[in-house]
């Protein structure tokens, strides 16, 4: 069965440099989404991507973030500069399209700022 | 804007009994509403959806949710609880107008006890 897949499962990271976080939709995707989830309380919408730029994005992702599809299968998520704040489990999903379908998630990447 | 309300932090409920986990939401027009269910540091899987149709949706491992549309709800049910149904629970929304991206609730965790 396909899946999303992510890469870090872990990333500890100093305050101030700069993070990327890895993944990889299912293949025939079309919509890609950037979700948070801090200490298994609430997740966050942060962006969504589609035909190679952002569709949507929330309060949250500000001039710090910033996505990209670099070579057609990867989805990446860069972090600028890192705040303790931003310590949380980031999930990367995917959706066949953009209406009525289900998003598939990954197992996510926690991110440890220190 | 869309919103989603899971109104109870903590269902417990006994083994072999039936649970019910309750959603809310606010969205223009008719939703598009979904069930996800996270298991301890694992990503979200999905459960079930409504789209169109049948207000009883039928989906994984026993679940099934009623939407109703007077009383915007979209509560998760399945008649008989297993110990193994204990996880953190989320109702998410699509607004099929004005947004591909899915709103969360803040989820809810089930307690099956033995």
């Amino acid at each position: 069965e396909p899946e999303v897949t992510q890469t870090p499962s872990h990333q500890v990271t100093q305050m101030g440099q700069e993070v990327i976080l890895r993944c990889v939709p299912i293949s025939n995707h079309l919509y890609f989404y950037w979700y948070r989830q801090i200490l298994g309380q609430k997740v966050e919408f942060l962006v969504s991507f589609y035909n190679n730029e952002i569709s949507e994005k929330s309060e949250i992702f500000d001039d710090q973030f910033s996505v990209e599809r670099p070579d057609g299968s990867n989805f990446t998520l860069k972090i600028r500069s890192t705040k303790l704040e931003d310590s949380a489990m980031y999930f990367c999903a995917s959706s066949p399209d953009g209406t009525n379908t289900e998003a598939f998630f990954g197992q996510g990447t926690r991110l440890t700022v220190v | 804007a869309q919103s989603v309300a899971q109104p109870e932090d903590q269902v417990n409920v006994a083994e072999g009994n039936p649970l019910t986990v309750k959603c809310t939401y606010s969205v223009s027009g008719n939703p598009y509403l979904f069930w996800y269910v996270q298991y301890p540091n694992r990503g979200l899987q999905f459960l079930l959806k409504y789209i169109t149709g049948d207000n009883l949706v039928k989906g994984s491992y026993g679940f099934e949710a009623e939407f109703n549309k007077s009383q915007t709800s979209f509560h998760l049910k399945k008649p008989s609880a297993l110990v193994s149904d204990s996880a953190l629970y989320f109702c998410a929304v699509r607004d099929p107008i004005y947004g591909q991206n899915f709103v969360f609730g803040p989820g809810t965790r089930l307690s099956v006890l033995p």
